[in-house]
């Protein structure tokens, strides 16, 4: 079975640039993740989609950050404009919906983002 | 505000000694307390804990959780090189929702 899959892995961007990333998840999970990992720190939650419906961007930095899924397949996340702190490792996650209890969240490789 | 600390922040051992990482948390709507590996950049999972004093065990991994002094520990005895990864755990807030803590890297010389 193919994992979550992300492009592209490395991306160096000067402040102020636009940067997409682009997630796509294990076939058949309905529910996908984007998540911020900062050096030295765990992964925070950005969004969060179950099909193409976003059901949880309270952390989301809407002034700056838009993510959509729009068939409920893969997602990209963008960032415009880019600043020094956005600078992270950005983590795709997906996962099967099974009734209410945890399903597991297998993560995508990564893109590490520098903004200089 | 939902928090996730792990202690310590960093561990440095020799192979073959055994290892406890620890996790507390304060979150609302606790469902579950997860332990993954992360080595380069995803994320792997390790254990899933929703019920207090029972220990899962997988090789020389083992953990538990008390849901009352709202904790989980990490056990990694016989420590190999390959073991070298930070370590996170996370809670469930609701049903999917994950909280992270910051990690503990674990560093295995030989």
């Amino acid at each position: 079975e193919a994992g979550v899959a992300q492009s592209p892995r490395y991306k160096i961007i000067e402040k102020r640039q636009s940067v997409a990333f682009w997630c796509n998840p294990i076939s058949g999970h309905a529910t996908l993740y984007w998540y911020q990992q900062i050096l030295g720190q765990g992964p925070k939650l950005l969004i969060q989609f179950q099909n193409n419906g976003v059901v949880d961007d309270s952390q989301l930095p809407k002034d700056r950050f838009s993510a959509e899924r729009l068939k409920g397949v893969d997602s990209t996340l963008k960032i415009q404009p880019a600043k020094l702190e956005d600078s992270a490792v950005y983590l795709c996650a997906s996962s099967l919906v099974r009734g209410r209890s945890y399903n597991e969240q297998f993560f995508g490789p990564g893109t590490r983002l520098t903004v200089l | 505000e939902d928090k996730v600390v792990q202690s310590p922040l960093s561990l440095v051992v020799h192979e073959g000694d055994t290892v406890t990482l620890n996790c507390s948390y304060e979150v609302t709507n606790f469902r579950s307390l997860l332990w993954y590996k992360q080595e380069k950049k995803a994320p792997t999972f390790l254990f899933m804990l929703t019920s207090s004093g029972i220990e899962k065990k997988s090789g020389r991994l083992s953990s538990i959780l008390d849901k009352k002094e709202l904790f989980s520990i990490l056990n990694i005895t016989a420590t190999q090189t390959g073991d070298s990864a930070v370590y996170l755990c996370a809670v469930t807030r609701g049903a999917q929702k994950l909280v992270f803590g910051q990690g503990t890297r674990l560093t295995i010389n030989p």
